[in-house]
């Protein structure tokens, strides 16, 4: 499985933007990145995924580097409720009953904890 | 729409007693999965369903642990006996395969299961 690494907590305040990073230095052409994250008592909730180039939704902003070892997930202002964990996660396609498909595979994630 | 519905919240059983779970997709959904999260860790994969195909089981520990999704909706994950490691949050997801794209995963809120 495709690894990736993030720093296990950051901290913010509410209102200013926050950079969560992610390295995969073993990432391969085919592995799209994904993020998720997990509020409290919540199971995780997809927030933006990316090939190549920089993504944008209404949640948040994806910024992948060229050589695409690294990406960085951006919040543009923290409010308390972005208060969760924060996963990074190489899509791997495998193989499995005959049939392939992306399989996402969990780290430990990174702590956000937003001040007011 | 209703999102992925997940019963009970919480179980607290006695080791060696049977346990249930059960899991509603999001209507439309052809894919489901069964994830265990462990304390502090992020969620893992226990079983992945194709309609009413198990297409990806090879983690799922089968001397103790069954699943199904009769008519491709509807599944239910199964622990006899439990033991005191399988404490733990068992959270469903589901998400349609009919696009070819990185199709993201809804889950639902989890089972959080305690066995004394």
């Amino acid at each position: 499985d495709a690894k990736t690494t993030q720093p296990n907590s950051m901290e913010s305040n509410e209102e200013e933007p926050v950079h969560l990073p992610c390295n995969h230095s073993t990432i391969s052409g085919t592995d799209y990145i994904h993020w998720y994250r997990q509020l409290p008592s919540q199971g995780p909730e997809y927030v933006i995924h990316g090939l190549t180039s920089n993504v944008n939704n209404r949640m948040a902003s994806l910024a992948i580097a060229e050589d695409r070892k690294s990406s960085t997930l951006i919040l543009h202002r923290a409010t308390l409720r972005d208060a969760a964990v924060y996963y990074c996660i190489l899509r791997d396609v495998v193989y499995a009953g005959g049939t392939s498909y992306g399989k996402l595979t969990f780290g430990q994630g990174t702590i956000l904890t937003v001040h007011p | 729409e209703a999102g992925v519905v997940q019963s009970p919240r919480y179980k607290i059983i006695e080791k060696k007693q049977p346990v249930a779970f059960w899991c509603n997709p999001i209507s439309g959904h052809n894919t489901l999965y069964w994830y265990r999260q462990n304390l502090g860790q992020g969620p893992e994969l226990l079983i992945r369903y194709e309609n009413e195909e198990a297409v990806d089981d090879s983690q799922l520990p089968k001397d103790r642990f069954s699943a199904e999704r009769l008519k491709g909706v509807d599944s239910t994950l199964k622990i006899q006996p439990a033991e005191l490691g399988d404490s733990a949050v068992y959270l469903c997801a589901s998400s349609s395969s009919r696009d070819r794209g990185p199709n993201a995963q809804f889950f639902g809120p989890g089972t959080r299961l305690t066995v004394l």
